[in-house]
């Protein structure tokens, strides 16, 4: 069965410039989040929605981040406009929440690693 | 607000040797605790987690972790580490404030480096 895939795996923008980082969670899943990893600040959450809805997204650095998820097998990340400190490896990861009140393990996608020059 | 706190930074450890990697965590409630390892370059992946239940829970690899309320301590522990162990591990808690099946946030550690060496 196909993970958590992200897009694109590597990316190296100029100051200003619009990022887009895309997900596409286990089908199925109906839970998703948008993590940040940096050596200085460690793994940080962004935001993450249940069923396509936002639920927490108090972890969003600023406006200049957004994040959407238009159905349940599809999500993004923006940043507009971009700069250097938002360098990083920015992870999506999926879950199944079931009706029987059953949480699942996240499953990470391979991380999407922005260089911000 | 809940919290996780992983007190080491680095832990080295020859092969063959057992080997623990400490976390610690504050939440109001009943802790939803999971651990989960990174190798280099790769997304995190689940090794285990405690809900309820049996104290001593095992997971993938010959990993396994005790939960400790009293101390408030989830450590994992393997009773034999290899050098293929070498990852940076995490502990992270949910959000026991949102309903189970509502499915909360995970709250993620800064991460240990665990370093086998042959």
């Amino acid at each position: 069965d196909a993970g958590v895939i992200q897009s694109p795996r590597h990316e190296v923008t100029e100051m200003g410039q619009e990022v887009t980082l895309r997900c596409k969670p286990i089908s199925g899943h109906n839970s998703l989040f948008w993590y940040r990893q940096t050596m200085m600040r460690g793994l940080e959450l962004l935001i993450y929605f249940n069923n396509n809805v936002p639920i927490d997204d108090s972890g969003m650095p600023e406006d200049r981040f957004s994040a959407k998820m238009p159905n349940a097998s599809f999500s993004t990340l923006k940043i507009q406009p971009s700069e250097p400190r938002d360098s990083a490896v920015y992870f999506c990861a999926s879950r199944l929440i079931t009706g029987q009140g059953r949480t699942g393990e996240l499953f990470f996608g391979e991380g999407s690693r922005l260089t911000v020059l | 607000a809940q919290s996780v706190a992983q007190p080491e930074d680095q832990v080295n450890v020859a092969e063959g040797n057992p080997l623990t990697v400490k976390c610690t965590y504050s939440v109001s409630g009943n802790p939803y605790l999971f651990w989960y390892v990174q190798y280099p370059n790769r997304g995190l992946q689940f090794l285990l987690k405690y809900i309820t239940g049996d104290n001593l829970v095992k997971g993938s690899y010959g990993f396994e972790a005790e939960f400790n309320k009293s101390q408030t301590s989830f450590h994992l522990k393997k009773p034999s580490a290899l050098v293929s162990d070498s990852a940076l591990y995490f502990c992270a808690v949910r959000d026991p404030t949102k309903g189970y099946n509502q499915g909360g946030k995970l709250i993620f550690g800064q991460g240990t480096e665990l370093s086998v060496k042959p």
